[in-house]
């Protein structure tokens, strides 16, 4: 299984929206709303953001969230704030009961 | 409260074998499952396999498929991820995490050095 292509990085001022993609295929981020995105900062363990595509869990901003069309995911951050500024990272359940990464997103808080 | 603490760091050699652990408490722990993810230095989450610790029902990713072994130990509460025999490449932070498609709660990560 090929991992999910996700830009390297983004970058965007504060107040502003951004938008990161993760593009798959129909045997994964196509096939299923199973997609989640996970939130980085250095040198600390992922935080889920979103799941099945739409989903925040409690206690996630607001000001994240995520939708799909057809085999590409999409993770929107409105109102950047400096604390946004991390690697963030989908995922997609797939056809063989496995789960996939995507390569990762370095988003820059200008 | 929900924790998941993982094993601590170790440094070992090519060819020697390790199992490192996962500890879940304040939930169930039969009832969800605990995924293993690789971050190798400097570079992205790698999904590595999961475990369903109440019936030990394994899956792999391809990528890891005979590299590997995921285990665990519902009486106590561990899941466990050991090689027999580690690679200089196999130098990188693991995490444990919970959930199969979603995993909303993460270990602190274990670091494993490999170096002759």
């Amino acid at each position: 299984q090929s991992a999910l292509t996700q830009p390297a990085s983004v970058s965007g001022s504060p107040g502003q929206s951004i938008t990161i993609s993760c593009t798959g295929s129909s045997s994964d981020v196509g096939g299923y709303n199973y997609v989640s995105w996970y939130q980085q900062h250095p040198g600390k363990a992922p935080k889920l953001m979103i799941y099945d595509v739409i989903n925040r869990p409690s206690g996630v901003s607001n000001r994240f969230s995520g939708s799909k069309s057809g085999n590409t995911a999409s993770l929107t951050i409105s109102g950047l704030q400096a604390e946004d500024e991390a690697d963030y990272y989908c995922t997609s359940y797939t056809s063989s009961s496995t789960v996939v990464f995507g390569g990762g997103t370095k988003l820059t808080v200008l | 409260e929900v924790q998941l603490v993982q094993s601590g760091a170790e440094v070992k050699k090519p060819g020697e074998s390790l199992k490192i652990s996962c500890k879940g408490s304040g939930y169930r722990f039969t009832n969800y499952w605990i995924a293993w993810v690789r971050q190798m230095p400097g570079k992205g989450l790698e999904w590595m396999g999961i475990i369903y610790p109440g019936d030990s029902e394994t899956r792999y990713s391809p990528s890891f498929q005979g590299h590997v072994t995921i285990s665990a130990d519902k009486s106590i509460s561990n899941a466990y991820l050991q090689w027999s025999s580690l690679k200089a490449s196999d130098t990188a932070m693991y995490y444990c995490a919970r959930g199969e498609v979603a995993s909303d709660y993460w270990g602190q990560g274990t670091l494993v050095t490999v170096s002759s």
